[in-house]
């Protein structure tokens, strides 16, 4: 079975430019969840989709972040513009529900 | 909101030696609790997870962890150490009900194994 897949994994821009990262998760998949890992701390949740639609965004600073699950499949979050504190992994998961989580490989972003 | 502490950082073993890593949470309703390890250069794999029932649960590996609902913890066990356990480890929780079941992660406890 494929697992979640994330592109680009690396990734380097200058402050206030803009960057976009896409995500596949696991086919049959209903639950996806992008999750901002920085240096030294634990994941955590930007935004969640059930289907094609956001079940808690609560933690996604909207200013600049924006994230859609085009048709209920795939995933886009961007950034725009970026800042330095952006900086940090950012993490892709889908669920068959809500329970467990499977995780991609990550986007590392740095800016600069 | 639900928190999450891991309060060793580094943890550094030698092979074959006992494992016991610490986690408490906070939250105001029932949860579910997870263990998640994270290889160097791999990504976040689920270790074990515990829902209901017997509050030992085993997972891959040799790993165990152990639901004390009084002290609020799930702490990650494992009798004998090998040098591929050399990872980072992070504790999660999430509440049981409702349709937002947002994973809080604990900050991460790297684990050193030398051989």
């Amino acid at each position: 079975e494929a697992g979640v897949a994330q592109s680009p994994r690396y990734k380097i821009i200058e402050k206030r430019q803009s960057v976009a990262f896409w995500c596949n998760p696991i086919s049959g998949h209903a639950t996806l969840y992008w999750y901002q890992q920085i240096l030294g701390q634990g994941p955590k949740l930007l935004i969640q989709f059930q289907n094609n639609g956001v079940v808690d965004d609560s933690q996604l600073p909207k200013d600049r972040f924006s994230a859609e699950r085009l048709k209920g499949v795939d995933s886009t979050l961007k950034i725009q513009p970026a800042k330095l504190e952006d900086s940090a992994v950012y993490l892709c998961a889908s669920g068959p529900g809500a329970e467990t989580q499977y995780f991609g490989p990550g986007t590392r972003l740095l800016v600069l | 909101a639900q928190s999450v502490s891991q309060h060793n950082h580094h943890v550094i073993l030698s092979e074959a030696a006992s494992l016991e890593l610490g986690c408490n949470y906070s939250y105001g309703g029932t949860v579910n609790l997870f263990w998640y390890v994270q290889y160097p250069g791999q990504h976040l794999q689920l270790l074990l997870k515990y829902f209901s029932g017997d509050p030992l649960v085993k997972g891959i590996k040799g790993f165990e962890a152990e639901f004390i609902k009084s002290k609020f913890s799930f702490n990650l066990r494992k009798p004998s150490v090998q040098w591929s356990d050399t990872a980072e480890y992070f504790c999660a929780v999430s509440p049981r009900s409702g349709s937002a079941r947002q994973l809080t992660f604990g900050s991460g406890t790297q684990l050193t194994v030398l051989p």
